[in-house]
């Protein structure tokens, strides 16, 4: 089974522009999460789709967003890049279901963003 | 999602057992404990988790205190490849994936 893939791998921005990131789950997987890592806070929990739908949020400005497909594939956009955003972007999926309400998240390897 | 306190870093020989320590005081009833390890440069990947009895996959084996205040994963035979930064996570019992990190612990395995 293919493991969760995510494009591109690494992307270089100026300050001011936007990006947008795309994450593909493990075939059945219908929930995707994001998590954003920077030396400085760590890995932080940015948001999470289940069947097209955000379900929970974290506390990051509204510049940050993200949808789900129908295929469940995500992606986030930044708008307004700033110098702080440059992160290792980490999409995870997993098989979230009534009866599996915490299940193992399967992480991809991450987008590296630099911005100039 | 209750706190957890975890030793920055830590040694291990090459073949030796490594035992990582996880505080939770603060666990309540319903709360889960899971660990993740992050090898350089790839995204976490899930080890284990447990409720409160003892845990054993193919990867480690989770115990977990009777008082649920505090547990430890343990690598029975660890190996270079083990190198990696281990979190230890308490979730709710909340429906969804929301993972709170904190620092983790580097475990350095040495031959």
């Amino acid at each position: 089974k293919a493991g969760v893939t995510q494009t591109p791998r690494y992307l270089i921005k100026t300050r001011g522009q936007q990006v947008t990131l795309s994450c593909s789950p493990i075939s059945g997987h219908r929930s995707v999460s994001w998590y954003q890592q920077t030396p400085g806070q760590g890995l932080q929990f940015l948001f999470e789709y289940f069947s097209e739908t955000q379900r929970n949020k974290g506390n990051f400005p509204g510049r940050f967003s993200g949808r789900q497909f129908s295929n469940s594939r995500s992606e986030m956009n930044v708008s307004t890049l700033e110098l702080g955003d440059s992160a290792l972007y980490l999409c995870a999926s997993s098989l979230l279901t009534n009866y599996n309400r915490q299940p193992e998240q399967f992480f991809g390897p991450g987008t590296r963003l630099t911005v100039l | 999602d209750a706190k957890t306190t975890q030793p920055p870093s830590m040694d291990c020989a090459e073949g030796r057992a490594a035992n990582l320590p996880c505080n939770h005081s603060t666990i309540s009833g319903n709360e889960y404990v899971y660990w993740y390890r992050q090898i350089h440069s790839q995204g976490p990947q899930y080890i284990i988790h447990g409720l409160k009895n003892n845990e054993t996959n193919e990867m480690a084996s989770l115990i977990i205190t009777e008082d649920r205040k505090s547990s430890t994963l343990i690598l029975p035979h660890a190996t270079l490849r083990d190198t990696a930064v281990y979190y230890c996570i308490v979730r709710g019992g909340e429906y969804g994936n929301k993972l709170v990190f904190g620092a983790g612990t580097i475990l350095r395995v040495k031959s």
